[in-house]
């Protein structure tokens, strides 16, 4: 199971928009609505930041918001803020019954 | 409030075999799925498995031959054993919440495979 494709880096200026992509294939992204969002800060452990594509856990800023297309998910951040400063995963539901993540974005605010 | 505790050796030799624990405080054990997932030095997230109901595991297929997720109920901890490592396991290796997404996680304890 190959690794889901987010590019590796992403930067943007506070105030700004980003959007942080998620490739799969229709073995996994493109089959479930099963994508997940992580958020890391150096050092510490993955913070969940969407599930099921688009949801919102509770105590996630509304500034954080998913949607997918086919089969690529992204990952948008309005807003952008000095703590958005970090690497971010997406996860994703495969045809094999496992789970896979992406490569890993790094979100710098410029 | 829920927490999750890994505790692990640190340092395992080559072609040994890997034992973690975690510990859950704060939550009913039986009630969730409960998945390791790792972290390689400057690397990205690999999913290892979950367990639920004390039975019903799932194993990332990589991984499927060498690992063995259990848990104790009595103690509320989670367990993880991985056979025959070699350097490719050094990582940090959490244990979480849930299955499909991972909502609780505890800090990660780090694992290095070298003699």
């Amino acid at each position: 199971q190959s690794a889901l494709t987010q590019p590796a880096s992403v930067s943007g200026s506070p105030g700004q928009s980003i959007t942080i992509s998620c490739t799969g294939t229709s073995s996994d992204v493109g089959s479930y609505d099963y994508v997940s969002w992580y958020q890391q800060h150096p050092g510490k452990a993955p913070q969940l930041m969407i599930y099921d594509v688009s949801n919102r856990p509770s105590g996630v800023s509304n500034r954080f918001s998913g949607s997918k297309s086919g089969n690529t998910a992204s990952l948008t951040i309005s807003g952008l803020r000095a703590e958005d400063e970090a690497d971010y995963y997406c996860n994703s539901y495969t045809t094999s019954n496992s789970y896979v993540f992406g490569t890993g974005t790094k979100v710098t605010v410029l | 409030q829920v927490q999750l505790q890994e505790s692990g050796p640190g340092l395992v030799k080559p072609s040994e075999t890997l034992s973690l624990t975690c510990t859950v405080s704060g939550d009913s054990f039986s009630s969730y799925y409960w998945s390791w997932i790792r972290q390689p030095p400057g690397k990205g997230l690999e999913w290892i498995g979950y367990i639920y109901n004390s039975a019903t595991t799932n194993y990332n297929p990589s991984l499927k031959s060498r690992v063995t997720i259990s848990v104790d109920t009595s103690r509320n901890q989670l367990s993880l054993r991985l056979n025959s490592v070699t350097a490719a396991v050094t990582a940090l290796y959490y244990c979480a919440r849930g299955a499909g997404w991972w909502g609780i996680w505890g800090q990660g304890t780090m694992v290095t495979v070298s003699s």
